[in-house]
């Protein structure tokens, strides 16, 4: 299966600083990206959807000038955490999918980002 | 509202036996559907799909099942390996809609005893 990154795979900051993670598709061209939210013992709650060159959308509830999403090309994602507080601590999950066809539409993840706010 | 549900949060198995997932959903325009395994700490690895024209979907010792007039599916491994043990996640989506958009279950822990 295709291969997506992901930088750093933890970070620990204090309250009140911003962190940028990074996503990327090593062997394929991402149309779409993904960012995702879980929670321990939780299911994974998309955030938002970035399509290259476009701005990006974001799910009910979640704040956009929070979390910052910048697809500038098909292989890069970012999303920056913007003002950290030890309530955005969470396990951080990209995906990336390809163009979709009428039959398949897999989304590949990256490995997540374990991101700690003291 | 949760659209996609997987009511047992764990099975367990033992090795070489049959391992049977459920998944149930509520929005009939889901047309296309996915299962993931994930271990703690790290993404989602995809396993198998099924689009809503079909209702059966296998590869290798993975099996899905898609019965659209109940909303239920269900993923099959037979035979059970103690690394199946992993956190299970059904998905779903709508194809035609073209966002891509996943709604996932809560999962459901597997454990596969030696």
């Amino acid at each position: 299966g295709a291969v997506v990154s992901q930088h750093p795979s933890w970070v620990i900051c204090k309250s009140g600083t911003s962190v940028k993670i990074e996503c990327r598709s090593l062997d394929f061209q991402a149309t779409t990206m993904f960012w995702y939210r879980q929670f321990p013992k939780q299911s994974l709650m998309l955030m938002a959807t970035s399509n290259e060159g476009s701005k990006a959308t974001y799910e009910q509830g979640v704040e956009k000038d929070k979390f910052l999403i910048n697809h500038a090309s098909l292989t890069l994602s970012t999303l920056t955490v913007t003002s950290a507080h030890p309530e955005d601590s969470s396990f951080y999950i990209c995906s990336a999918r390809g163009l979709p066809t009428l039959t398949h539409n897999e989304q590949f993840f990256g490995p997540g980002t374990r991101l700690t706010v003291l | 509202d949760q659209q996609v549900k997987q009511n047992s949060p764990s099975l367990s198995v033992q090795e070489g036996r049959i391992s049977i997932l459920n998944c149930d959903y509520t929005n009939s325009m889901f047309d296309y559907f996915l299962w993931y395994k994930k271990y703690p700490a790290e993404g989602p690895t995809f396993l198998i799909s099924i689009s809503s024209i079909k209702d059966k979907n296998e590869d290798g010792r993975f099996t899905v099942f898609l019965n659209k007039s109940a909303k239920h599916l269900s993923l099959h491994i037979v035979p059970s390996q103690p690394g199946d043990s992993a956190v299970y996640f059904c998905a779903a989506t709508v194809l035609a809609s073209n966002t891509g958009k996943l709604i996932f279950g809560q999962g459901t822990t597997l454990q596969v005893k030696p």
